[in-house]
């Protein structure tokens, strides 16, 4: 079975770009969460979606939203980018129960300079 | 507010040895809690979890022990392997129900020494 995607895997970006990052989640997985992690603060979590609907939400400005599709992809998207967004951006995706053994995938490794 | 704490940012253990690494929390809602192993550049693959209605949950080398009155819990490697060095992490589900947002301490990395 194929683990969860994500691409790009690397990313280089300008302060206020916007950037969009995407991720496929395990075949029959249908919940998906985002994280950040940076040196400073580990791994935060940012907002998961479950049947195309956001059910939780982190401590993250109205910057980072999210999607998810009918076929449980998703992603999420910085708008204005800022230095500090610079970060390991992590999708995990887990079945419906559960939800909280979830699989990860490499990360996309932005960078705003 | 950091609800759960990996106090110790390093260890450092010898082939064969135990390695013990410490979490603690702050919510008393927490009733589950899991650990997680990253190597560089891969994200954290599920290891072990436990319940909050256990204290003690082993698969093969690893072991977690839960003290829900001190809030504490622990995972033990025994014996230690080289393969084992990577950064460890201790996450909580936040929430009622089935939900899919952990709460993640801030990594200990272990280094396990041939």
């Amino acid at each position: 079975k194929a683990g969860v995607t994500q691409t790009p895997r690397y990313l280089i970006k300008t302060r206020g770009q916007q950037v969009t990052l995407s991720c496929s989640p395990i075949s029959g997985h249908r919940s998906v969460s985002w994280y950040q992690q940076t040196p400073g603060q580990g791994l935060q979590f940012l907002f998961e979606y479950f049947s195309e609907t956001q059910r939780n939400k982190g401590n993250f400005p109205g910057r980072f939203s999210g999607r998810q599709f009918s076929n449980s992809r998703s992603e999420m998207n910085v708008s204005t980018l800022e230095l500090g967004d610079s970060a390991l951006y992590l999708c995990a995706s887990s079945l419906p129960t559960p939800v909280n053994e979830q699989f990860f995938g490499p990360g996309t490794r932005l960078t705003v300079l | 507010d950091q609800q759960v704490k990996q106090n110790s940012p390093s260890l450092s253990v010898q082939e064969g040895r135990i390695s013990i690494l410490n979490c603690d929390y702050t919510n008393s809602m927490f009733d589950y809690f899991l650990w997680y192993k990253k190597y560089p550049a891969e994200g954290p693959t599920f290891l072990i979890s436990i319940s909050s209605i256990k204290d003690k949950n082993e698969d093969g080398r690893f072991t977690v022990f839960l003290n829900k009155s001190a809030k504490h819990l622990s995972l033990h490697i025994v014996p230690s392997q080289p393969g084992d060095s990577a950064v460890y992490f201790c996450a909580a589900p936040h929430g009622s129900g089935n939900t899919g947002k952990l709460i993640f301490g801030q990594g200990t990395t272990l280094q396990v020494k041939p």
